[in-house]
């Protein structure tokens, strides 16, 4: 079975600093991993996705992730934030069976 | 394209009485699945349709819950009869491979 852990609920950080949101999966197969954000009263939208190939994935508004195998982690990481980046962070994992697991989200809360 | 779309954006009801969501998912998405959000449970997959067919429906709460997708271009979820405890937001998403979400429906029951 999959799972996808990210390790904290709630990342306070200022204005400009960098950020990094963690994402730990399980998977006894192959995955496919993805970052989704939410803002308030919206659905999700997605952010950046790791199908195959380099590790590194660019996403918009300024992400990127890493995909590490040995670890199984996806991490997002941000060099520097803006107030508008306040929002929910959800990582996904998809096994090829299209059936999408999710994490319990990270509230990233960018202050001034 | 206008992306997944869901309606109504919110609903009110009283308990006891039937609610319908509606979902039109992306032209040529093979996939559609729908989820509930709450604060207590966050993200939950209730069911999938791969084809029109439901794929997976084991997230279904409970025999009050039913979708249907009659063809490649809608689908619904029904709730019947309707408690205070299913509010919450639901969202219908598709994909062929990352899946794209609508706005979702608030649910609220009175």
């Amino acid at each position: 079975a999959q799972s996808v852990t990210q390790l904290d609920s709630q990342v306070p950080v200022f204005e400009e600093a960098p950020v990094e949101l963690r994402c730990n999966y399980s998977s006894s197969v192959s995955v496919y991993l993805f970052w989704y954000v939410q803002y308030p009263n919206q659905g999700l939208q997605l952010l950046l996705k790791y199908l195959s190939g380099s590790t590194l994935v660019k996403g918009i508004n300024g992400f990127e992730a890493e995909f590490n195998k040995s670890q199984t982690s996806f991490h997002l990481r941000k060099p520097s934030v803006h107030i508008s980046d306040t929002a929910e962070y959800f990582c996904a994992v998809n096994s090829g069976t299209y059936k999408y697991i999710f994490g319990t989200g990270t509230r990233l809360k960018v202050l001034a | 394209d206008a992306g997944v779309i869901q309606s109504p954006r919110h609903e009110v009801t009283e308990m006891g009485q039937e609610v319908t969501l509606r979902c039109k998912p992306i032209s040529g998405h093979d996939y559609l699945f729908w989820y509930r959000q709450t604060m207590m449970r966050g993200l939950e997959l209730l069911i999938y349709f791969n084809n029109n067919v439901p794929i997976d429906d084991s997230g279904m709460p409970e025999d009050r819950f039913s979708a249907k997708m009659p063809n490649a271009s809608f689908s619904t979820l029904k709730i019947q009869p309707s408690e205070p405890r299913d509010s919450a937001v639901y969202f219908c998403a598709s994909s062929r491979v990352e899946a794209f979400f609508g706005q979702g429906t608030r649910l609220t029951v009175v």
